[in-house]
């Protein structure tokens, strides 16, 4: 079945550490974002990607990193900078970047 | 993205009733999005609106793109259980790659 996964479901990170959370889309979607969901609120764009090898930062972008080698493929890398980083981690792509977007089922991330 | 007014935060409905949320924006948006997260999940699409004015039906769901561009309206039709969850709308200017997104709506039906 086409769509996107993310993995690990849940993940725990020690102080200092930095953790990378994976995202892996078969739509065939050019674009691709990432987003913090906390609760009670909207969710928050912090990267998203146009096209191979390209990305640009989104509202809170600080403490976060990303890749994008492969189309089909966006990994975030939470940072130790990142100095509050206990949230649930959505990933989206859309066909293009006006297209509406399509969610993966996040990645919970707690502080050890 | 800016924040969009949502409202209301929650609601609690009963089975059966007709149920209405909304969405408000600073700006004028082209498009407008609704979707639904159930918990531990990711949001799904229900609607795309893309015109002021423009109403469009999924189901027991029903959005319709207000006519000042500035807001959106879902309703939800002859509630049941499986209606639980949080409800977000989204949206997005003329020249705007980024989506603004709501608080959400989070639904709660009493059986």
């Amino acid at each position: 079945d086409g769509g996107i996964t993310q993995s690990p479901k849940y993940l725990f990170r020690k102080e200092g550490q930095n953790v990378t959370l994976s995202c892996e889309q078969n739509l065939n979607h050019d674009a691709m974002y990432w987003y913090r969901q906390d609760p009670g609120q909207g969710l928050r764009l912090i990267y998203y990607s146009q096209i191979v090898n390209d990305f640009q930062k989104g509202d809170i972008a600080e403490g976060y990193s990303v890749s994008r080698e492969k189309k089909e493929s966006f990994p975030l890398t939470v940072t130790s900078a990142q100095k509050n980083p206990t949230a649930f981690y959505l990933c989206a792509s859309s066909g293009v970047l006006n297209q509406p977007q399509h969610f993966g089922d996040g990645t919970r991330l707690s502080i050890l | 993205g800016q924040q969009l007014n949502q409202s209301p935060q929650s609601m609690f409905i009963q089975e059966g009733e007709d149920v209405s949320m909304n969405c408000t924006s600073s700006s004028i948006f082209n498009t407008w999005l609704w979707y639904k997260q159930d918990p531990g999940e990711g949001p799904v699409l229900l609607i795309a609106l893309y015109k002021a004015g423009e109403l469009t039906s999924n189901g027991r769901l029903t959005a319709q793109f207000g006519i000042t561009r500035k807001d959106s309206f879902l309703n939800i039709s002859a509630s049941i259980p499986s209606d639980v969850g949080i409800y977000f709308c989204a949206g997005r200017g003329a020249n705007d790659y980024k989506l603004s997104f709501g608080a959400g709506t989070t639904v709660t039906v009493r059986a």
